[in-house]
């Protein structure tokens, strides 16, 4: 079965903190794995994608394929990075879908 | 380059009632699909188009249509409003398919009484 899964729904932690959103996937193929963030009243936008193995605002995503997962990391945590935040997979053969998970909030406390 | 446009923003409907959400890229996008974001379900995938006149069923499909005659519009019908359609409904678009950086609209949030 192709699943995202998210199991943290909400996570909270203090300003310069350390954040990891954790994200696990079941998927027979070749993976392509994404984070969208959507902040307060925006649209969901691209935070990154693994394929491109680039930091954007300073998070960084390393897909670990023995461990089927793409976790979200950033060593500080920053107020403006309160969000919602999440994991998908983009499938690569047969029915092309993006396959979403239930997303994680997080909060930064001042 | 206005990206992907969804019309309207807000919209109340009673049961049985009818309507499409319109959405529109300009970004000469191949694959469009259509999704609601209910809490604590994330983003489910309704509708998607890989390309003009082709259309697929997604993870819930009941209850709504699709067409894409051409590469910019992917309109979403629902036949006979449920409230338990009630939903934000976002499209999206990407150049090449699932593999590629999907671009969201602003949302439409719809309440059916």
């Amino acid at each position: 079965a192709q699943r995202v899964t998210q199991p943290e729904k909400l996570l909270s932690v203090f300003k310069g903190a350390p954040v990891e959103l954790k994200c696990n996937y079941s998927y027979s193929g070749s993976p392509e794995l994404f984070w969208y963030v959507q902040y307060s009243r925006q649209r969901l936008q691209l935070l990154l994608r693994h394929i491109s193995r680039e930091s954007i605002k300073g998070f960084t995503a390393d897909l670990n394929k023995g461990e089927t997962s793409f976790h979200l990391k950033k060593p500080f945590a920053q107020e403006e990075d309160s969000a919602m935040y999440y994991c998908a997979l983009g499938t690569t053969s047969g029915t092309y879908k993006y396959i979403f998970g239930t997303g994680t909030r997080l909060k930064v406390l001042a | 380059n206005a990206g992907v446009t969804q019309t309207p923003k807000f919209q109340v409907l009673k049961t049985g009632q009818s309507m499409t959400l319109q959405c529109a890229q300009d970004m000469n996008h191949e694959y469009m699909s259509w999704y609601r974001q209910d809490p604590g379900m994330g983003l489910r995938l309704i509708h998607y188009s890989v390309g003009a006149g082709i259309t697929d069923q997604g993870e819930v499909p009941n209850g709504y249509n699709v067409s894409r005659s051409t590469t910019e519009d992917f309109p979403l019908r629902l036949l006979s409003a449920a409230p338990s359609q009630t939903s934000v409904y976002f499209c999206a678009s990407s150049a090449r398919g699932s593999h590629d950086t999907a671009f969201f609209g602003q949302g439409t949030r719809l309440t059916v009484v």
